[in-house]
């Protein structure tokens, strides 16, 4: 049962055009979300995150918003540049679940020069 | 600086076969993970650890067995592997909870 969902396996986006990642997730005791982004044969890196007493949270060119009564987070790139062509998993977790993040899918982005 | 490190980055095992991944951090972190990762599943935890001499199961800990001996290292060790055990590894470490994860590269293990 996947609690943490990104239901668009990829996105094209135009170089200097704005990127729009999407993460659902069904579990409302979530209260703090991140944002991993993945290139090829490596690990997982730390992009961005917020707690839930926020909605919006920025870092440079990426910004994450967060709609509790949703249960919706999105992730904005903006420019976005070729560098940026990634796997994206977003995650979940709570006071609840203690030690464990929930993952999604993943969104494989791609920035056309 | 390392951080984290995996060995080894590529496996090939029978069914039946044992083995032992190992997973090293520099960075004096007192949480250590093991996920695994599966086309259309997502990053799932397997084994985790608070600290040197404790583990506790994660989402998905049948067929694996851990040991945290030394706060530096994290040791997932498969002692029949199977078939559905074929699937990408990743190690990864943290100051405490809620804290953003560092990762391994990962280790692709195949069970044939």
């Amino acid at each position: 049962d996947q609690q943490v969902k990104q239901n668009s396996p990829s996105l094209s986006v135009q170089e200097g055009r704005i990127s729009i990642l999407n993460c659902d997730y069904t579990n409302s005791m979530f209260d703090y979300f991140l944002w991993y982004k993945k290139y090829p044969a490596e690990g997982p890196t730390f992009l961005i995150s917020i707690s839930s007493i926020k909605d919006k949270n920025e870092d440079g060119r990426f910004t994450v918003f967060l709609n509790k009564s949703a249960k919706h987070l999105s992730l904005h790139i903006v420019p976005s540049q070729p560098g940026d062509s990634a796997v994206y998993f977003c995650a979940a977790s709570s006071t609840n679940t203690g030690n464990q993040f929930y993952f999604g899918t993943g969104t494989s982005l791609t920035v056309i020069p | 600086n390392a951080g984290v490190t995996q060995t080894p980055k590529f496996r090939v095992l029978k069914t039946g076969q044992s083995m032992t991944l190992l997973c090293a951090q520099d960075m004096n972190h007192e949480y250590m993970y093991w996920y695994r990762q599966d086309p259309g599943m997502g990053l799932r935890l397997i084994h985790y650890s608070v600290g040197e001499g404790t583990t506790a199961k994660g989402e998905v800990p049948d067929g694996y067995n851990v040991s945290r001996l030394k706060k530096q290292n994290f040791l997932l060790g498969l002692e029949s592997a199977a078939p559905s055990q074929t699937s990408v590894y990743f190690c990864a470490s943290s100051t405490g909870v809620f804290e953003k994860l560092f990762f391994g590269s990962g280790t692709q293990l195949s069970v044939l």
